[in-house]
């Protein structure tokens, strides 16, 4: 059974830095790409970063590109999101997705619970 | 990027009845790399349809998908109480990965 449970999130002051982890099992894990993906709750889906297997190759959304870094060790099943310079418009609940496909990306077949990130002062 | 746009924003059906629900997307998903979720309230989203068309495992085959280019659909045949939720489409053929808003589905 395909298990994500991802851990890290808190409350945080703007500026802050946060790392987001999420643990799989279940999979080969060095097969498929991971993300993250965050959800305002009540509101829509945003992509904000994706990692291949292997963890050369990484994208991130705009709005969060020079502040967050997604990276995996593949010897833990672990992903990470190391989030800094955190803004008010960062909180959200974030979510830890694998990919379906073996040379995909974004097509986010299981889906962890989620972790809730909140920036306020 | 691309953008996506749902259509309705809400539709109100009894059990039994035929959901259809539109994305349109800003320029033309040449991969047809277009994706259907489903979300309900406090869990998080499920993956319905792939590929434009291909049910995600385990998934009922009341739900459908088709469409090309920039307009998509999916179907619900007939409806069933479980299926009262929120419904994301979304592109993953070229980052930004985007998602359209939503359409609630909820009862008549």
């Amino acid at each position: 059974e395909v298990q994500l449970v991802e851990s890290g999130g808190g409350l945080v002051q703007p500026g802050g830095s946060l790392r987001l982890s999420c643990a799989a099992s279940g999979f080969s894990f060095t097969t498929y790409a991971m993300s993250w993906v965050r959800q305002i709750p009540g509101k829509g889906l945003e992509w904000v970063s994706s990692i291949d297997g292997s963890g050369d190759r990484r994208y991130h959304a705009d709005s969060v590109k020079g502040r967050f870094t997604i990276s995996r060790d593949n010897s833990k099943n672990m992903v990470l999101l190391q989030m800094n310079s955190l803004r008010d418009e960062d909180t959200a609940l974030y979510y830890c997705a694998k990919a379906k496909g073996l040379d995909t990306y974004g097509d986010f077949e299981y889906w962890g619970q989620g972790t809730l990130v909140t920036v306020s002062a | 990027d691309i953008v996506l746009t749902q259509s309705p924003g809400t539709l109100s059906l009894s059990p039994g009845e035929r959901a259809t629900l539109s994305c349109r997307a800003s320029q033309s998903l040449r991969t047809n790399f277009l994706a259907w979720y489903q979300q309900k309230s406090g869990q998080a989203p499920r993956l319905l349809i792939y590929g434009t068309s291909t049910r995600a495992t385990g998934i009922p085959d009341r739900f459908s998908g088709s469409g090309s280019g920039t307009d998509f659909t999916l179907t619900i045949s007939r409806l069933d109480p479980e299926d009262y939720a929120v419904y994301f489409c979304q592109q993953y053929g070229n980052t930004p990965f985007t998602f359209g808003p939503g359409t609630k589905v909820d009862s008549k």
